[in-house]
């Protein structure tokens, strides 16, 4: 276990619509990051924040959006869904902001598109 | 363009056998990741590489910043090894490879 927690494990949901996928970082991390996986693009990553605010940016589509709250965990926004957002979207955490901490992962959040 | 580039991408290995992955990439970097994947999805981070080498248990990595190049080396190679291992950079942005997926055969 990282102590890294997602929610929700599995998500279903039809084209058009909109989902918020939820990340608490390990105790004291500071960092969250948010990464997809899909089985033709491979791991992605989407965007990082530090202690609320965003501190790098990734392969990240206009129609997703994150946020971390003062609490430190983080949604991942996800509108207007497509067929090809079917992915596994995985958060994960580290003590500092430099780039270079060592990251620990949630067990991911499975979403799949109809 | 890939910035990460892993092999072998399959990689069948005999219980006991020595293993050796290799990342080669094309951006300046901070660090450089070796991650693990098992085929329930979860990821653990094995390493965590500026320079030089570690070594944890079975497991060792090596980086030559200079050439751009890591390795991922497994010793006594067991079947709990089977997995997918992952190359990342830290650069301006976080980088993939695409994966080795490697399997020990009892």
């Amino acid at each position: 276990d990282s102590g890294v927690t997602q929610t929700p494990k599995h998500l279903i949901t039809a084209t058009g619509q909109r989902v918020t996928l939820r990340c608490s970082p390990r105790s004291g991390d500071l960092s969250v990051y948010w990464y997809q996986q899909s089985l033709d693009q491979g791991l992605q990553f989407l965007i990082q924040y530090y202690n609320g605010e965003e501190r790098a940016k990734g392969n990240i589509l206009e129609r997703f959006s994150a946020q971390q709250f003062p609490d430190l965990h983080s949604e991942l926004n996800l509108s207007s869904l497509e067929l090809g957002d079917s992915a596994l979207y995985f958060c994960a955490s580290s003590g500092g902001g430099m780039p270079y901490n060592e990251q620990f992962f949630g067990p991911g959040t499975r979403l799949t598109v109809l | 363009k890939n910035e990460v580039e892993q092999s072998p991408q399959n990689l069948t290995a005999q219980e006991g056998e020595f293993i050796t992955i290799n990342c080669s990439y094309s951006v300046g970097i901070s660090a450089l990741h070796w991650l693990q994947q098992h085929p329930g999805g979860g990821i653990v981070s094995l390493f965590m590489l500026s320079s030089g080498k570690k070594k944890h248990g079975r497991l060792i990595a090596t980086i030559n910043i200079q050439e751009k190049h890591s390795s991922l080396h497994i010793t006594a190679s067991h079947p709990r090894d089977s997995a997918v291992y992952i190359c990342a950079v830290d650069g301006n942005q976080f980088y993939f490879g695409t994966g080795t997926s490697l399997t020990v055969i009892p």
